[in-house]
Order: C-alpha cells, then sequence, then structure tokens
C-alpha cells in the first residue's frame, strides 16, 4: 500500500527559496492527484493545490496561484512544493495528501508533514 | 468559494457520552463531496467519513456521519479515550476543496 513520505523541517530566512518534497512509496503514485494543504493556528487547514503526476497537470487554489509552484518527477514518485522568495507569513506545516481516486473529493492518505518556519 | 463553519469549536464531554459535531455550508454542497477528518496531535489529519456517511476503512462503526444541502454532522455514539482530539469537515465544489475551522472534542 502506498505511503507519503515528506522531506524533513526547513528554517529558511525570508526572501530565500525553498522547494520542500513528497515521495510516494508502493504502486501507483503516478495514478492519484497529490494535493498539498497548509496548516497554521489561524487559518487552520487550506487546499493550495494538486497536480497528477501521470500528465503533470496541476491546479491551484486561487488563493495561492503565483505565490507557490506545485510539480511532480513521476519516475522518482515525488511530489514538489516550491517558493522562490519566502515570506514570514509561509511559516506553517505543510502536509501532502492523495485525493482518493481521480475524481474523489476527499483524501485518503497523508503525509507526516514538514515544518517550514520562516524567520530573520 | 464554499465556507464551512463547524460547531461547537470546543465540545466538552466524559467517556462514554454521545459527541455531535456540526459542519454548515455557506451553499449547497453534494452529499457526495462533504468528508470528515480527525486529527491527532502531532498528526497529519486521517479521514474518517466520505461521501457525507461512508466510513473510511478501518473506522469504527461509533463515528457515523448524515446530513444534505448545507447541515451535517459526525456522531461520535460512546467515546472512547482516543477520539478526544479534533475534527475537520472538509467539502468540494467548484474544482476546489476548503476545510471547516475544526471542533475540539475535550474530557469534561
Amino acid at each position: 500500500e502506498m505511503q507519503l513520505v515528506q522531506s524533513g523541517a526547513e528554517v529558511k530566512k525570508p526572501g530565500e527559496s525553498l522547494k520542500i518534497s513528497c515521495k510516494g512509496s508502493g504502486h501507483g503514485f503516478s495514478s492519484y492527484w497529490i494535493a498539498w494543504v497548509r496548516q497554521t493556528p489561524g487559518k487552520g487547514l487550506e487546499w493550495m493545490g494538486l497536480i497528477y503526476p501521470g500528465d503533470f497537470e496541476t491546479r491551484y487554489s486561487p488563493s495561492f496561484q503565483g505565490q507557490v509552484t506545485i510539480s511532480a518527477d513521476k519516475t522518482i514518485s515525488t511530489a514538489y512544493l516550491q517558493w522562490s522568495s519566502l515570506r514570514a507569513s509561509d511559516t506553517a506545516m505543510y502536509y501532502c495528501a492523495r485525493r482518493a481516486t481521480y475524481s474523489a473529493s476527499y483524501f485518503d492518505l497523508w503525509g507526516q508533514g514538514i515544518l517550514v518556519t520562516v524567520s530573520s | 468559494e464554499i465556507v464551512l463553519t463547524q460547531s461547537p469549536g470546543t465540545l466538552s464531554l466524559s467517556p462514554g457520552e454521545r459527541a455531535t459535531l456540526s459542519c454548515r455550508a455557506s451553499q449547497s454542497v453534494s452529499s457526495n463531496s462533504l468528508a470528515w477528518y480527525q486529527q491527532k496531535p502531532g498528526q497529519a489529519p486521517s479521514l474518517l467519513i466520505y461521501g457525507a456517511s461512508s466510513r473510511a476503512t478501518g473506522i469504527p462503526d461509533r463515528f457515523s456521519g448524515s446530513g444534505s444541502g448545507t447541515d451535517f454532522t459526525l456522531t461520535i455514539s460512546r467515546l472512547e479515550a482516543e477520539d478526544f482530539v479534533v475534527y475537520y469537515c472538509q467539502q468540494y465544489g467548484g474544482s476546489s476543496f476548503t476545510f471547516g475551522p475544526g471542533t475540539k472534542v475535550e474530557v469534561k
């Protein structure tokens, strides 16, 4: 059965770039949409966007369009979330999650999360 | 964007009691598109209920979901010690996913 394993915690300064990852183990990674979800104490859980590694189709939440880039490398079953210039407000826990089926409305498998801290 | 409101924010109950958690949407949500998650401290959310009333794999039958339109409910029939955590509802509509703010179930 697939698992989603995320990269480790990050501490960055404002203005720096960052790329975090979510690696799928097991079969079928390319056949599932992989989403990114942000969690903060103030705004709770927020869906950022998702990618279908099979054809790289990507969809963004309007709130995050232009703020982050979601990508994937299906040869190594890994999805990515990246920033070109971090802000303090990007400090949060970031989860990747698998959309249960191609058109499902929910996420049935989650990574363990990555804590990103942006501070000068 | 559909906004989800959860109530109460905190629910104080004792083990063995029944918990009723509410999720209200700002506009009608397809029943196929409403899910509930449980989040334990230090862990990622995990799927409890999908399609408003279907339990995810391995979820005990003390958890049940119901509702339609704009009003949905998660019921825990008899609270066990591990159930005193945070619960989120989530909807999908208009190619967008949104989550509610969560309900924390705490020991009274």
